[in-house]
């Protein structure tokens, strides 16, 4: 099964709202990405948060990881029209390999 | 830098058929991941080099998917015979290092089995 769960599945929020996507994961990681898929494009990384860090930020993300409830939120402040995507949080456990979320669905109206 | 380059990036086909989708992975990369996303199933990972080699291909859904990486600028995914149920957006993505690393994603292979 997959490793990390977002939730909502669906946001939709007004331009300069701020939205909020949770992921929940069920086993002991090293580190959550999190990534953003535009429509009909692959995904493209915005953050890493390591198992050691609580909170992270880059520019209008804020990023926060919980390891005792297994859970990450990633925070847009500011909304825009353009973070209109679907976004995913991924983890790994000492390998190479990620697992992705299912994902949730922002809709940002103008 | 190009970026990740998959083609086709359109495929339709018909049940039986084979199907060949490619991939070169951003120059200096030395991991390579494949994977398929459909509404139902979300982002699977498929099977993943490192240094030209297999590592994992527990991902692979059967016997009728291959994947090849015969140098580090080139990658296949072969599906024969293609089924209907194949029918989903592959990516190929690759990675500096392999994990823990961000991994730069191509713009998709979309395959349609008639």
């Amino acid at each position: 099964s997959q490793q990390g769960e977002e939730d909502p599945q669906a946001l939709s929020i007004q331009e300069g709202e701020n939205a909020t996507m949770n992921c929940s994961y069920k086993t002991s990681i090293n580190n959550l990405q999190w990534y953003r898929q535009n429509s009909g494009r692959g995904l493209v990384h915005l953050i890493l948060i390591r198992s050691n860090e609580r909170e992270k930020h880059s520019g209008r993300l804020r990023v926060t990881l919980d390891t005792s409830k297994k859970s990450s939120s990633l925070l847009i402040t500011a909304s825009r029209a353009a973070d209109t995507a679907s976004y995913f949080c991924a983890t790994d456990r000492n390998t190479d390999k990620l697992i992705f979320g299912t994902g949730t669905r922002l809709q940002v109206f103008p | 830098d190009a970026g990740v380059i998959q083609s086709p990036r359109h495929e339709v086909t018909e049940m039986g058929q084979e199907v060949t989708l490619r991939c070169k992975p951003i120059s200096g990369h030395n991991s390579l991941f494949w994977y398929r996303q459909t509404m139902m199933r979300g982002l699977e990972l498929l099977i993943y080099f490192n240094n030209n080699v297999p590592i994992d291909d527990s991902g692979m859904p059967e016997d009728r998917f291959s994947a090849k990486m015969p140098n580090a600028s080139f990658s296949t995914l072969k599906i024969q015979p293609s089924e209907p149920r194949d029918s989903a957006v592959y990516f190929c993505a690759s990675s500096p290092r392999g994990g823990p690393d961000t991994q730069y994603f191509g713009p998709g292979t979309r395959l349609t089995v008639l």
